[in-house]
């Protein structure tokens, strides 16, 4: 499977700033990626398809201005989380995605960014 | 109604038990399916993919039943390394999305 990193592992922030979250395939050339955020104890949930030379696809309720999404190459994908607040304290994790076989898709994680904010 | 539906557990068992998990997806269109396992505090690693015809791993085994829409996973043998939680998800290729599912939880016990 593919490769994925994420930089940073782990970021606390206080309230009100803005934290960057990197998302790199290293083996891989991904025109799309996703990025998730999970909950304790929850599911992932989608919060966006990032295209590589495009605008990002933002799930419902999802603040396209808070949660800025930037896609500038097939091996780089990045979150910023702007204005951050207590309640986006979360585990955030990206994909990759492509075709493995015969319409047959598979998505491989980053190992996850873990963010509280203060 | 959630696209995709699992028992949350937990399931505790025994080492050397076998146990099994079944997951049930919404949307009839569902192309792709998979089971990932995702450790505490870990991101989710791809188990295995599910084939129509049903497919095995080792101690794993998959299978798809698309006319009841759910699939399964069998796992033997249960090691305590096997604890996790087991996470189904369905690919609705058309729609470039993938849904997961809330997670099983395993517990194997020595």
């Amino acid at each position: 499977g593919a490769v994925v990193s994420q930089h940073p592992s782990r970021v606390i922030c206080k309230s009100g700033t803005s934290v960057k979250i990197e998302c790199r395939s290293l083996d891989f050339q991904a025109t799309t990626m996703f990025w998730y955020r999970q909950f304790p104890k929850k599911s992932l949930m989608l919060m966006a398809t990032s295209n590589e030379g495009s605008k990002a696809t933002y799930e419902q309720g999802v603040e396209k201005d808070k949660f800025l999404i930037n896609h500038a190459s097939l091996t780089l994908s990045t979150l910023t989380v702007t204005s951050a607040h207590p309640e986006d304290s979360s585990f955030y994790i990206c994909s990759v995605y492509g075709l493995s076989g015969p319409n047959t898709y598979e998505q491989y994680f980053g190992p996850g960014t873990r963010l509280t904010v203060t | 109604r959630k696209e995709v539906e699992q028992d949350p557990g937990p399931f505790n068992v025994p080492e050397g038990a076998t146990v099994a998990f079944n997951c049930t997806y919404s949307n009839s269109a569902s192309q792709s399916f998979f089971w990932y396992r995702q450790d505490c505090r870990k991101e989710p690693k791809l188990l295995m993919s599910v084939y129509s015809s049903g497919n095995e791993d080792g101690r794993f085994t998959a299978q798809l039943n698309r006319a009841s829409q759910y699939i399964s996973l069998l796992i033997r043998d249960s090691k305590l390394s096997d604890s996790a939680t087991y996470l189904c998800v369905v690919n609705v290729y058309n729609f470039n999305k993938f849904y997961f599912g809330s997670g099983t939880k395993l517990n194997v016990k020595p």
